[in-house]
């Protein structure tokens, strides 16, 4: 079956440190990426996608960037760290081929100070 | 691209009561429409999802509609439990643009169960 996995699981930072945050998905392959961010109380805003090793899209400006090297594996980074990067970031991922499922990760909680 | 309106943005019903929970969607090519339940500090679980060839589907207590030609889809729980308490989000896929495929999700809807 298929896992996905997302750490660290909490992380606190100061404002202008570096951020790297990990997704990586068991018991697939070739599967569409996805990053999210969820502030407080609020919905889910689409940050990046990813169809494949190298191929990235941001869905809107911003402090961060994302980069898939493996199948697998997507990462979330920032070089410097703003106060309003705090949230809840999701990693999603879907199989694609005819299927709609998307299954999301559980998340890494980032408090910036 | 796909605009989705979730309602309410809150909602508080007693034990073994039912609980309704609306969507609308803007394109008309959509065809898949999923619920999402988020319990406090976790990912986002897949609870049940509809396709745009039935107009309704059941999972035990929880079912979901679908109307085509209005556009708009809605979440039914019925016998309300607590542990039902928490934020559910609707989707419904954006298929304008190539390349790759994306959900556009509702704002969400905090649902509390009162014992």
């Amino acid at each position: 079956s298929q896992t996905i996995h997302q750490w660290p699981a909490t992380l606190v930072q100061p404002v202008g440190s570096p951020l790297s945050l990990e997704c990586t998905v068991e018991g697939t392959s070739n599967p569409n990426l996805y990053w999210y961010r969820q502030a407080a109380g609020r919905g889910l805003q689409l940050l990046f996608y990813s169809v494949g090793i190298g191929q990235i899209s941001s869905e809107v400006p911003q402090n961060l960037s994302a980069s898939r090297p493996q199948d697998r594996q997507f990462i979330l980074s920032s070089k410097k760290l703003l106060l309003s990067d705090s949230g809840f970031y999701l990693c999603a991922w879907l199989t694609g081929r005819g299927k709609d499922e998307q299954f999301f990760g559980p998340g890494t909680r980032l408090t910036v100070l | 691209g796909e605009n989705v309106e979730q309602h309410p943005s809150t909602l508080s019903v007693q034990e073994g009561d039912s609980a309704v929970i609306k969507c609308t969607y803007s394109d008309s090519a959509s065809n898949y429409f999923p619920w999402y339940k988020q319990e406090l500090g976790k990912g986002p679980q897949l609870i049940i999802d509809i396709r745009s060839n039935v107009g309704e589907k059941k999972d035990q207590r929880i079912a979901v509609t679908l109307n085509k030609t209005a556009k708009h889809f809605s979440l039914h729980i019925t016998e309300t439990q607590p542990e039902d308490s928490a934020v559910y989000f609707c989707a419904s896929p954006n298929t304008s643009g190539a390349g790759s495929y994306q959900l556009t999700f509702g704002k969400g809807t905090k649902l509390s169960v009162i014992p």
